[in-house]
């Protein structure tokens, strides 16, 4: 199985909801990685996280609320978001951290702010 | 910031092979070369990566010039399905930012009848 599976794949949500994303892999991989595509842009990395740790977070808002209860899954919790969050969101994962080689993606959650 | 340069696109003839250039100038002694590419809404699929030497596997090869400035993806057969956003990235292989898959704007390649 060398698939990363993300849900749901389309999520439409008012600037006072609370919803969430979630991501899972069934390879062994300790890495994971949040990525957020806007139209006709190159994904940009949000976070990471290395064994079920948080690793890396690039300056993301805290609306965005990542977490990680084990080696398989990852979530990304939304919480009053703006329209402008509006985008592609991107699960992807690997070996280890920046490890040499693949980075798995799934096929991504896209969401839509109202 | 993505520390690659690409054409923002190319265009190329069903068969024939396609040959996707990137400059990386600043690439460091430790940074491989890797090559993704994104079929529209898809997500980003792996296609080959190499340090130094020049690498092949069965979807394309990886030619790295020998002062590893710049390097070309090609794509021996390109075929319809291969019209994509390709993406060329160095990176590091180790742990911090550096050792992140960072993307720069990438080539749109169109593959036509």
């Amino acid at each position: 199985d060398t698939e990363v599976t993300q849900t749901p794949k389309h999520l439409v949500m008012g600037m006072t909801n609370k919803k969430s994303l979630k991501c899972e892999q069934h390879m062994g991989h300790r890495a994971m990685y949040w990525y957020k595509q806007k139209a006709k842009k190159p994904p940009e990395l949000m976070f990471v996280y290395s064994y079920e740790k948080l690793s890396i977070n690039e300056s993301v808002p805290s609306r965005f609320s990542p977490e990680c209860p084990n080696s398989s899954l990852l979530n990304l919790h939304l919480h009053a978001l703006q329209p402008e969050d509006s985008a592609l969101y991107l699960c992807a994962s690997s070996e280890i951290i920046a490890a040499i080689g693949e980075l798995f993606f799934g096929e991504g959650s896209r969401l839509t702010v109202l | 910031d993505a520390k690659t340069t690409q054409p923002p696109s190319m265009d190329c003839a069903e068969g024939r092979a396609a040959n996707l250039p990137c400059n990386h100038s600043t690439i460091s002694g430790n940074e491989y070369v890797y090559w993704y590419r994104q079929i529209h809404s898809q997500g980003p699929q792996y296609i080959i990566h190499g340090l130094k030497n020049n690498e092949t596997n069965e979807m394309a090869s990886l030619i790295i010039t020998e002062d590893r400035k710049s390097s070309t993806l090609i794509l021996p057969h390109a075929t319809l399905r291969d019209t994509a956003v390709y993406y060329c990235i160095v990176r590091l292989n180790y742990g911090g930012s550096q050792g992140n898959l960072i993307f720069g704007k990438g080539t749109k390649l169109s593959v036509k009848p």
